[in-house]
């Protein structure tokens, strides 16, 4: 059963702490994303990967970095939380720069105090 | 600026009650429109990938149609049971460069 993987469901972190958040896929997909989930709003992108070691910003990278090292992996990284960060956060990949569809992790439910 | 609509917000039903829901998106520069199904504690799951003015798309009980020219699609769920009740999401991808704007969602519940 293929799958993309987030390493924590729940991430308790203080404010001005680094995290980090990790994704893995086993599809061999190219392309993987970053998105956040808050009430009310649709999916907002962070960050996305269209190859290893390559990133482009997506609409609210701003308080983020991220980090494809291997083409499995995607590591969306706070580099100092804040509580407006409090959010579902939600990886992804696709064949196809996602106009094919989307495959997600089960998300990262990530409070900052 | 790209917008996506979902409505309603959230819905009650009963088990055994028909239900459809609507997304509505730009009717420009139309790629492709997904619907998925995300239950709670778990992943989003892709339900339909429309690409064509006039698909329909039948899954089971799920049903999705699409109308782009005057951008809307709406997806019907036939006699609801509990394990449907899930947030309903719908995405527009756009044409040159394959951006996606996700909606809000929908979120059914169905009660036994």
């Amino acid at each position: 059963d293929v799958k993309v993987t987030q390493s924590s469901r729940y991430l308790v972190k203080r404010t001005g702490e680094k995290v980090f958040l990790e994704c893995v896929q086993d599809m061999d997909h190219e392309n993987m994303f970053w998105y956040r989930q808050d009430p009310g709003l649709g999916l907002r992108l962070i960050y996305f990967s269209y190859d290893v070691k390559m990133k482009e910003k997506g609409d609210i990278p701003e308080g983020y970095s991220v980090s494809r090292e291997k083409k499995e992996r995607f590591s969306l990284i706070l580099e100092s939380a804040s509580t407006n960060q409090t959010s579902m956060y939600l990886c992804a990949s696709s064949s196809g720069q996602g106009a094919f569809g989307y495959t997600f992790g089960s998300g990262t439910r990530l409070t900052v105090v | 600026i790209l917008n996506v609509e979902q409505s309603p917000q959230s819905l009650h039903v009963q088990e055994g009650d028909s239900t459809n829901f609507t997304c509505s998106f730009p009717s420009s520069n139309f790629y492709a429109l997904h619907w998925y199904r995300w239950e709670t504690a778990k992943s989003p799951e892709a339900l339909f990938v429309m690409t064509l003015n006039g698909d329909e798309k039948k899954k089971g009980r799920i049903s999705a149609t699409l109308n782009t020219k005057e951008g809307y699609s709406y997806l019907y769920i036939k006699g609801s049971q509990p394990e449907d009740s899930a947030t309903y999401l719908c995405a527009f991808i756009s044409a040159g460069g394959f951006k996606t704007i996700f909606g809000a969602g929908t979120r059914l519940f169905v009660k036994a």
